[in-house]
Parts: structure tokens; sequence; C-alpha cells
């Protein structure tokens, strides 16, 4: 069975960073492009940052791009998304997400993990 | 990067209607990154349709994708009481649409 667990969240203050992290298990981990995707309270879905199968290339929403990095540890089966210079508007459910095998998709979901920034 | 608009905002039907949901780009993009996903409260997405018109695995076939270019369309017929949630459309790897809700009339 396919499984993604985010963690890391938690309230931080505006300037401050975060670490979040998304262990997988149930597939190769290696094959697989990796995904963060964001919810802040009530709205809807926001695409934050992709990550290749082979590391080599990431991709950044505008909303993010320059203070947030994904990277992930195939060692580990896990992603990571480094966040920086957080602000109120970051304040969201945070969700990894995988690669669907037939198409270009987000098959599999995490249940996200909660990042507050407030001071 | 193209912006996706989805209508209506908020769609409500009884059980055992259909639902049309719409989704429209601001650039023609191609078939294949086109992926419905249905979100109930306090669970993560879910893939419906990839491919603008592939069900997902263990998906029902009362949803339906189709459409091409710049307007895409979900339809789900004979709602289920469980179909009642917010339904989003995504240009994969990119921006999703901003939601249509389906709630019970």
């Amino acid at each position: 069975e396919v499984q993604l667990v985010e963690s890391g969240g938690g309230l931080v203050q505006p300037g401050g960073s975060l670490r979040l992290s998304c262990a997988t298990s149930g597939f190769t981990f290696n094959r697989y492009w990796m995904i963060w995707v964001r919810q802040a309270p009530g709205k809807g879905l926001e695409w934050v940052a992709k990550i290749n199968q082979y590391g080599s290339e990431g991709y950044y929403a505008e909303s993010m791009k320059g203070r947030v990095t994904i990277s992930r540890d195939d060692s580990k089966n896990s992603v990571f998304l480094q966040m920086n210079s957080l602000r109120g508007e970051d304040t969201a459910l945070y969700y990894c997400a995988r690669d669907a095998d037939s198409g270009h998709a987000l098959s599999h979901w995490g249940r996200g993990t909660l990042v507050t920034v407030s001071s | 990067e193209s912006v996706l608009t989805q209508s209506p905002g908020t769609l409500s039907l009884s059980p055992g209607e259909s639902a049309t949901l719409s989704c429209r780009s601001s650039a023609s993009l191609s078939n294949i990154y086109i992926a419905w996903y249905q979100q109930k409260p306090g669970q993560a997405p879910r893939l419906l349709i990839y491919g603008a018109s592939n069900r997902a695995a263990g998906i029902p076939d009362r949803f339906t994708g189709s459409g091409s270019g710049t307007d895409f369309t979900l339809t789900i017929s004979r709602l289920d009481p469980e179909d009642f949630a917010v339904y989003y459309c995504q240009q994969y790897g990119d921006s999703f649409g901003p939601g249509t809700t389906v709630e019970i009339k």
C-alpha cells in the first residue's frame, strides 16, 4: 500500500523557517516525481513545488519562488520542503503527493502537515 | 502559465441528479495534462480523472471527464450522497482551478 506521511509543520513566527518532510512507503520512490501542494484554511489547492525522480530538477510556484527549496533523499524514501522567510499568507495545510503511474496527475496524497505563521 | 477557472462556484443538486462541472483554461492545453480531484471536508484530495477523460483506479463510471483545448468538463451522473464534495481541475504539475462545490439541495 502506498503511504505518504508529512511532518515538520507547526507554529512559526513571520520571517522564520521550517523544513517539512514526507516519508513514503509502498512504492519504488526513485521512479516518481514528487509534489508539494498547500491549502490555506477554507481555501482551494495551490501547487507549491515539484521535483523530478532524479532530484536534479525542482520547480516552484511564483508565490514561493526564492523562499522554498524542494529536495529528496532516495535512501530515506523521503521528500523535503525547506521554507524560509515565512509570511502569514503561507499558513496552510501542506500536502505531499506522488505522480501517477498512468498519467500526468497526482494519484497519491498524504494527510498533510499544518504550518501556521503567526507572531 | 495558464489560469484555470471553474464554473459554477456552487452546484445545488439532489441525489440521483446529474452534475456538470466546467473547467476553462486561459491557454490551450494538451488533454494529457488535465486532471480532476474530489475533496471532502477534512480529507486529502482524491484523483478522479487524468488525461482529461481517464478514470483513476477505483473511480465509479458515473464520473466522466471530457473536453479539449481550453474547455474541459467533469460530469457526475446519478449523484450519490457520497459525491457531495468540492471538485478541482488541475493542469498537471501546475495550477489548480478554484474549485466547484457540489452541495445537497
